[in-house]
């Protein structure tokens, strides 16, 4: 079984430039997560999806983070300008249970994103 | 406070040590607990998953203490290769968002 498929795994842009991240969740996983992860620290939730709906996203900053999750498979993450702060390792995972999540989560490899 | 909290460390500890590590939730409503462990510069993947009874997985206990509100790991005879970030993850009452902590870094050297 496939696992969950980020892309790019590293991506360096100049501030103030738009970047985009790419998630193919496992087959038949109807939850998707969006965490952001910064060195030394645990991942932090941005935004969870159950099929094509957002049911988390208030720590989505929404002036310059975007989400979607196209039928309820593939989702993308764009950051639109992005700041130096934003460098870091964007993380999707993906899991089975919907609106109990009691399962497990698949992460993929992530994005490094770093803003010079 | 955070949500989750753990002590960064890092805990460096000779082959064959035994560790524990502890996690404190401040959201009594919670309702479900696990461990992660992230290897450096990969993802985070599931270690255990922490029931009220406790479990046990081979070298791995975890345990919750539901009355002071967290959750603990215990590493016995540790190997090279526990060298790893772990990560408390608690999932809230409710809204069952995986909250994690900052996580606990383990180097066992020989």
């Amino acid at each position: 079984e496939a696992g969950v498929v980020q892309s790019p795994r590293y991506k360096i842009i100049e501030k103030k430039q738009p970047v985009a991240f790419w998630c193919n969740p496992i087959s038949g996983h109807n939850t998707l997560y969006w965490y952001l992860q910064n060195l030394g620290q645990g991942p932090e939730l941005l935004i969870r999806y159950e099929n094509e709906e957002a049911v988390d996203d208030s720590q989505l900053p929404k002036d310059r983070f975007s989400a979607e999750r196209l039928k309820g498979v593939d989702s993308t993450l764009k950051i639109q300008p992005a700041e130096l702060g934003d460098s870091a390792v964007y993380l999707c995972a993906s899991s089975k249970d919907t609106s109990r999540n009691t399962g497990e989560l698949f992460f993929g490899e992530g994005s490094r994103l770093t803003v010079l | 406070r955070k949500e989750v909290e753990q002590d960064p460390g890092p805990f460096n500890v000779p082959e064959g040590a035994t560790v524990a590590f502890n996690c404190t939730y401040s959201n009594s409503a919670s309702q479900s607990f696990f461990w992660y462990r992230q290897d450096c510069r990969k993802e985070p993947k599931l270690l255990m998953s922490v029931y009220s009874s406790g479990n046990e997985d081979g070298r791995f206990t975890a345990q919750l203490n539901r009355a002071s509100q967290y959750i603990s790991l215990l590493i016995r005879d540790s190997k090279l290769s526990d060298s790893a970030t772990y990560l408390c993850v608690v999932l809230a009452g409710g809204s069952y968002i995986p909250t994690f902590g900052r996580g606990t870094s383990l180097i066992v050297h020989p």
